[in-house]
């Protein structure tokens, strides 16, 4: 199972929206509405920002928003701020041999 | 407050095993799915491995199928990962991580702070 698609970089300057593509196939994020987005900020582990395609656990600021069309899931981060800047990575259940896989992950930088 | 302390990590020659734990609290440890995901030096996250919340169920990935086992001891509140025939690309950051509901598998919602594991001669 090859891991999902992800630009390595994207920037914006505070207070712009960014979007992150996440792209599989109809094996994984197309097939299944499983896919989860995580922040890592140097140093540090994960933290959950989006499940279920769309969904914010709680505490996440609603200026994450999630969206999927086909095979590509999409992180839109509102009103960038400079506590953004961090790694994301985005995952998804999938039907292959090895159930979950995760996307090589984007550098977010604000400018 | 969930915390997750991972242990076991350290140095290991090729071909050599290692058991990381990890002692969970501060919720109903025996309710939810835990996984394994690791993070070598300087790469991205690779999801390792998963169990059920009984226990009844685990998942691999291709990459350490029939070479590590997941486990879990709910009296203990402690998941396990015993990895066997390390090789140098297993050397990595291994996090434990808790998942968000009663019901999923997959949504890795707290984790700990990782143990690193370095498989070299």
């Amino acid at each position: 199972q090859s891991a999902l698609t992800q630009p390595a970089s994207v920037s914006g300057s505070p207070g712009q929206s960014i979007t992150i593509s996440c792209t599989g196939t109809s094996s994984d994020v197309g097939g299944y509405n499983y896919v989860s987005w995580y922040q890592q900020h140097p140093g540090k582990a994960p933290k959950l920002m989006i499940y279920d395609v769309s969904n914010r656990p709680s505490g996440v600021p609603d200026r994450f928003s999630g969206s999927k069309s086909a095979n590509t899931a999409s992180l839109t981060i509102s009103g960038l701020q400079a506590e953004d800047e961090a790694d994301y990575y985005c995952s998804s259940y999938t039907s292959s041999s090895t159930p979950y896989v995760f996307g090589t992950g984007t550098k977010v930088t604000v400018l | 407050e969930v915390q997750l302390l991972e242990s076991g990590g350290g140095l290991v020659q090729p071909g050599g095993s290692l058991r990381l734990s990890c002692a969970a609290s501060g919720f109903t440890f025996s309710s939810y799915a835990m996984s394994w995901v690791r993070q070598a030096p300087g790469k991205g996250l690779e999801w390792v491995s998963a169990i059920s919340a009984s226990g009844g169920r685990t998942y691999y990935a291709d990459s350490v199928k029939g070479r590590f086992t997941i486990s879990r001891d709910n009296s203990k509140n402690t998941l396990y990962l015993q990895m066997n025939s390390l090789r140098a690309e297993d050397t990595a950051e291994f996090y434990c991580a808790k998942d968000l509901t009663t019901v999923t598998i997959g949504y890795f919602h707290y984790w700990g702070q990782g143990a690193l594991v370095t498989v070299s001669s």
